[in-house]
């Protein structure tokens, strides 16, 4: 059974940086795309960056790109998503998940439960 | 123009049918789409994935046979029959752009479901 464990919610000032963690469990962790998504309180799911581990090359969302750091830890099966500049839009739960098919991406067929970030003064 | 796009309601009577509908933006007819479901509150869960001829592999985990897809031109559907309180949610439609470990994804603005 595969499961992903997030990071605790953070807090953070304008300008600053936040770095969550996902936790892998169940299942060959190098050899699945890990993806991060967010959503913005009362809005929809936005697609910033995945990564395939045993790959170890992200792609980003042209939208974060320069600003966004996706990276794994394949000792302890974690992935981590580092959002630097913060700004009061980047406010939103911050969801990983996991691909379904082998060395790709396919549907996300697991996610974490969630990180919520608040950036505020 | 959005790659996908959703109706941002609809709504529906207990025990009736519902088709949800993703658009793909023009010329990209042969990609396939993942639905998601999202309760009040929880986090979102993979429903299943569609193509042109249909289904695409399994249906998620705890998905009943009341969940069906189709899939038509640039539009991919999603139908509920018998529709139960709990099918009250966000549906979200997305897209993989990229192929292998190169994969870009994107999402549907979202479709809120409403059960009368």
């Amino acid at each position: 059974q595969v499961q992903l464990v997030q990071s605790g919610a953070e807090v953070k000032k304008p300008g600053s940086s936040v770095k969550v963690s996902c936790k892998a469990s169940g299942g060959t962790f190098s050899s699945y795309s890990i993806t991060w998504v967010r959503q913005a309180p009362g809005q929809g799911l936005e697609w910033m960056g995945g990564i395939i581990p045993i790959f170890d090359t992200a792609n980003y969302a042209q939208k974060f790109q320069g600003r966004v750091t996706i990276t794994t830890d394949e000792s302890t099966s974690t992935a981590y998503m580092e959002l630097s500049s913060l700004r009061s839009e980047d406010t939103a739960v911050y969801y990983c998940a996991r691909g379904m098919y082998y060395y790709g991406s396919g549907p996300l067929g697991y996610w974490g439960q969630g990180t919520l970030v608040t950036v505020s003064s | 123009q959005p790659v996908l796009t959703q109706p941002p309601s609809a709504s529906a009577s207990l025990g009736a049918s519902v088709t949800l509908t993703c658009t793909l933006r023009s010329g990209h007819s042969n990609y396939k789409v993942d639905w998601y479901q999202q309760r009040p509150g929880k986090g979102p869960r993979f429903v299943m994935r569609v193509g042109t001829g249909g289904i695409v592999g399994s249906k998620g985990d705890g998905i009943p046979d009341r969940f069906s897809v189709l899939g038509s031109g640039l539009n991919r559907y999603l139908t509920i029959k018998n529709i139960q309180e709990e099918d009250e949610s966000d549906y979200y439609c997305g897209a993989d752009l990229g192929s292998g470990s190169d994969f870009v994804g994107v999402f549907g603005g979202g479709t809120k479901l409403t059960v009368l």
